[in-house]
């Protein structure tokens, strides 16, 4: 079982740089969720998906866009990024919204110069 | 939600039972309690969660008082792979998932 695959797993972005970060849940999951994870702040959430078609804002998502791609896919984009956006990212997935028993991926490292 | 407190940081050894209590006095009718572990460079991993009284798994055992105003996360005979960080949270099925909150959570440190 694959489980949530986040890709890529690490990346170095100058300043005013885009990327887009990839996650996949092979779960039947319906809802996703993308956390940004920095030193002594735990785990914020930066925007989440209930179900396909349907995107939400979290606690963080200034700076940020998200697509739902399909039931499987949920990418996280950053348009222009900036140095405070220097963090961890971690994409999960659960049965549905509101279900806590998440399944996270294994992160992307994003370091902005 | 309601808004959890737990210990910053804890420390055992090898073999020895360790407690870790997390408190959620705000703790709604229909909240549940979930607990996750966190290894370095991973993502978090779902160990638990209850509602009242006890639950009881593979990993761990979740005792949650009468009261619900906190809970407390056992792990039997703790080993060196037990270090980690443990995530106490608390909402409702359904609920506003745009306010679930996890905190600093507690790093357990186990030595020999």
């Amino acid at each position: 079982n694959a489980g949530v695959t986040q890709t890529p797993k690490f990346q170095v972005l100058k300043t005013g740089q885009s990327m887009t970060l990839q996650c996949a849940q092979d779960m039947n999951h319906n809802s996703m969720y993308w956390y940004r994870q920095d030193p002594g702040m735990g785990l914020r959430l930066i925007y989440y998906s209930a179900s396909e078609g349907t995107t939400d804002k979290g606690e963080v998502p200034n700076g940020y866009n998200v697509s739902r791609l399909n039931k499987r896919e949920f990418s996280l984009r950053l348009e222009s990024a900036a140095p405070s956006q220097t963090s961890v990212y971690f994409c999960a997935s659960s049965e549905a919204a509101g279900d806590y028993g998440y399944t996270f991926g294994s992160g992307t490292r994003l370091t902005v110069v | 939600l309601a808004k959890t407190t737990q210990p910053i940081s804890m420390d055992s050894y090898e073999g020895q039972e360790v407690n870790i209590t997390c408190s959620h006095n705000n703790i709604a009718t229909n909240d549940y309690i979930t607990w996750y572990q966190q290894f370095p460079s991973q993502g978090p991993r779902f160990i638990i969660q209850g509602y009242k009284t006890k639950v009881t798994n593979e990993v761990a055992s979740l005792f949650i008082p009468a009261d619900r105003k906190s809970s407390t996360l056992s792990l039997p005979r703790v080993s060196l792979s037990d270090t980690a960080v443990y995530y106490c949270l608390v909402g409702s099925y359904g609920g506003a998932t745009n306010k679930l909150i996890f905190g600093t959570g507690t790093l357990l440190a186990v030595q020999p």
